[in-house]
């Protein structure tokens, strides 16, 4: 079973920010926290993945809590082709990505 | 990042016959590649973990004599589902993950292969 919760939708303007929450209370001290997104019909993207500290790349930003109970993705300035469902994945100490239900973003004009 | 294919992109097929599906790491090489399958309107699940050189290991309810594994290279794994039927119809997706590397690796996606099965 997934060991995330995300809420199922949300919106964002073009241009503006976007905050996907994720909320994974009972994650483990050497779980990472990874995320990917599917666009309609496409096999799922790597967008980025942490331990303990924020990280930063060239698609977005993960802020994770200092509980690490939680963490958001943030796409600094949404674009049309960022629609998708994103996937909050904590990775178990094997290979396995367990797919929850994701978040559905849609970003509007 | 990584480039992972797969071939063919759609396949349509008749009940009862098989239909092999090939995943294959372009650009690095994948001691194991994870095979998925997606339902209309649902997340992906995991169906089997391939490991080159060994048996892939199934996940729990999944038939292994349906749906064959074989990954006899570092860059190929191929899923055969066997006696296609209608329910077995569609998005396979595998991934693969880089050798040599640690088990929190990362992993790369192909594009998916949407099985249709008349």
């Amino acid at each position: 079973d997934a060991k995330t919760t995300q809420p199922p939708s949300m919106d964002c303007a073009e241009g503006r920010a976007a905050n996907l929450p994720c909320n994974h209370s009972t994650i483990s001290g050497n779980e990472y926290v990874y995320w990917y997104r599917q666009i309609h019909s496409q096999g799922p993207q790597y967008i980025i993945h942490g331990l303990k500290n924020n990280e930063t790349n060239e698609m977005a930003s993960l802020i994770i809590t200092e509980d690490r109970k939680s963490s958001t993705l943030i796409l600094p300035h949404a674009t049309l082709r960022d629609t998708a469902v994103y996937y909050c994945i904590v990775r178990w100490n094997t290979d396995k990505l367990i797919f929850g239900t994701g978040t559905r973003l849609q970003v509007f004009p | 990042g990584a480039v992972v294919s797969q071939h063919p992109s759609r396949v349509i097929c008749k009940s009862g016959t098989s239909v092999k599906i090939e995943c294959r790491s372009l650009d690095f090489q994948a001691t194991t590649m994870f095979w998925y399958r997606q339902f209309p309107k649902q997340s992906l699940m995991l169906m089997a973990t391939s490991n080159e050189g060994s048996k892939a290991t199934y996940e729990q309810g999944v038939e292994k004599d349906k749906f064959l594994i074989n990954h006899a290279s570092l860059t190929l794994s191929t899923l055969t589902v066997t006696s296609a039927h209608p329910e077995d119809s569609s998005f396979y997706i595998c991934s693969a993950r880089r050798s040599g590397g640690s088990a929190t690796d990362t992993q790369y996606f192909g594009p998916g292969t949407r099985l249709t099965v008349l």
